[in-house]
């Protein structure tokens, strides 16, 4: 089946800096998204991001497609962006559409 | 318009009772998908179920768990027998419909111990 790596597992920043998470996929795929799990465990959408750049605010994401590989900017992090961050690809949706998570980035921001 | 809806959110069993997750889909949603996280983890893809059919069911263990959508009400997770190991957060997904390239709306998870 596909593989879907992250990179890093683990990131401490402090606060104001700027990030980049990597997600490594190893087959084609019809979409991409990016999601924020907080300390709560609360998944948050991000990004539907199956090619091109995005942005929204602080965060934004770029998807090149036919390189397999998807990368997420964080700039000027804040205390509330702490938590893990997972890339997601979905499959050719004649395979059951499911999404299949990567292993994620854990992100603490320090004041 | 209210979002993916689960519940209990917390639910605490113990080893040989059942466990039943519910989750309602975002108005309009007629696809749900049921993912599992233990903990440390990232989620891993259970069940995808349309209303009164179950689609994929290829990540889901081959005893003691069942998934249904019935035409009325919510899509329902059930856990017989439960044992420690399915401690764990488990999600579910909805979308409007089946096709390519679609955003799956997750809901807050359940959390279910097992004592």
């Amino acid at each position: 089946g596909i593989q879907v790596e992250q990179s890093p597992p683990d990131l401490i920043l402090q606060e104001g800096a700027n990030s980049t998470l990597r997600c490594n996929f190893s087959d084609s795929v019809n979409n991409l998204q990016w999601f924020h799990q907080n300390p709560w465990g609360q998944l948050i959408n991000l990004f539907y991001i199956p090619s091109g750049t995005k942005q929204n605010g602080r965060l934004s994401a770029t998807t090149v497609a036919t390189e397999r590989y998807s990368l997420l900017y964080i700039s000027s992090s804040q205390t509330t962006d702490s938590g893990v961050y997972f890339c997601a690809v979905e499959l050719s949706w004649s395979d059951g559409q499911n999404f299949v998570f990567g292993p994620g980035t854990r992100l603490s921001v320090l004041p | 318009n209210a979002g993916v809806m689960q519940n209990p959110r917390h639910l605490v069993r113990r080893r040989g009772q059942e466990a039943r997750l519910r989750c309602s889909p975002m108005k309009g949603h007629s696809h749900v998908y049921w993912y599992r996280q233990l903990p440390e983890e990232g989620l891993k893809f259970m069940v995808y179920l349309q209303k009164e059919n179950i689609i994929d069911e290829s990540g889901m263990p081959k005893e003691r768990f069942s998934a249904e959508f019935p035409k009325e009400g919510p899509s329902i997770l059930r856990i017989q027998q439960v044992v420690r190991g399915d401690s764990a957060a488990y999600f579910c997904a909805s979308s409007p419909r089946q096709g390519p390239a679609l955003t799956q709306y997750f809901g807050p998870g359940t959390r279910l111990t097992v004592l």
